[in-house]
């Protein structure tokens, strides 16, 4: 079956420093990848997405390249501040005929802190 | 604005009791979904409903009911069948099925005294 794996946190980072969190994944054909960001309290919103091998998603200063050969689609930011602090969830959605979006497979999410 | 309501923010439940929570949605989305989150963990799906009238069981549907009499509203029923209930519950929807994007709503919590 598919699956999400991400880096297990918490992660701690000071102000401006830069932003990692790796996703690999496990899905037949080309699924399309999610990031999502949970604020203290609140539901998922979408960060980002990409639908095909090599595309590049982008928001808010935020970047993730599907990555076909190696399963990955890892985050990055380059200058974190502490509004980012939140729960980051990689997800897939399958692509293949008949697939829905009610197979969406997240990770089990990576708790960012920015400190001052 | 369009988006996906949950009411109530947090709730709280005696043992033994059914509760309900409330989805709504503005978005003309045809399908929704009901997810647990536990503390650590991934989401887990518990029913979704591609169109009025209709639904079907997520992964965890157990001591869980739903409905969908309007295409706006998906209310979820935890039922007292549910052995572990407390969760943070997300309602989410989608132009449709077959779409690659979830909306979620801002959740709810619930809590079994």
């Amino acid at each position: 079956g598919n699956s999400v794996t991400q880096m297990e946190g918490p992660v701690t980072l000071s102000e401006e420093a830069f932003l990692t969190i790796n996703c690999t994944y496990t899905a037949t054909g080309y699924p399309s990848l999610f990031w999502y960001v949970q604020y203290p309290g609140e539901g998922l919103q979408l960060l980002l997405k990409a639908t095909k091998a090599d595309d590049k998603g982008s928001n808010k200063g935020f970047e993730a390249t599907y990555r076909k050969e190696t399963t990955s689609f890892h985050l990055e930011k380059g200058s974190v501040q502490v509004s980012d602090s939140a729960v980051y969830f990689c997800a897939l959605s399958p692509s293949y005929s008949g697939a829905g979006s009610y197979q969406l497979t997240f990770g089990k999410g990576t708790k960012l802190s920015v400190i001052p | 604005d369009g988006g996906i309501t949950q009411s109530p923010k947090y709730l709280f439940r005696k043992e033994g009791q059914n509760v309900t929570l409330s989805c709504e949605q503005n978005l003309n989305h045809d399908a929704m979904y009901w997810y647990r989150q536990d503390p650590g963990q991934g989401l887990r799906l518990i029913y979704y409903s591609q169109i009025v009238n209709d639904f079907q069981k997520g992964d965890i549907a157990e001591g869980y009911s739903v409905s969908r009499e309007k295409k706006e509203s998906f209310p979820l029923t935890v039922t007292s069948a549910q052995k572990n209930p407390t969760a943070f519950y997300l309602c989410a929807s989608s132009d449709s099925l077959a779409a690659d994007t979830q909306y979620f709503g801002p959740g709810t919590r619930l809590t079994v005294l």
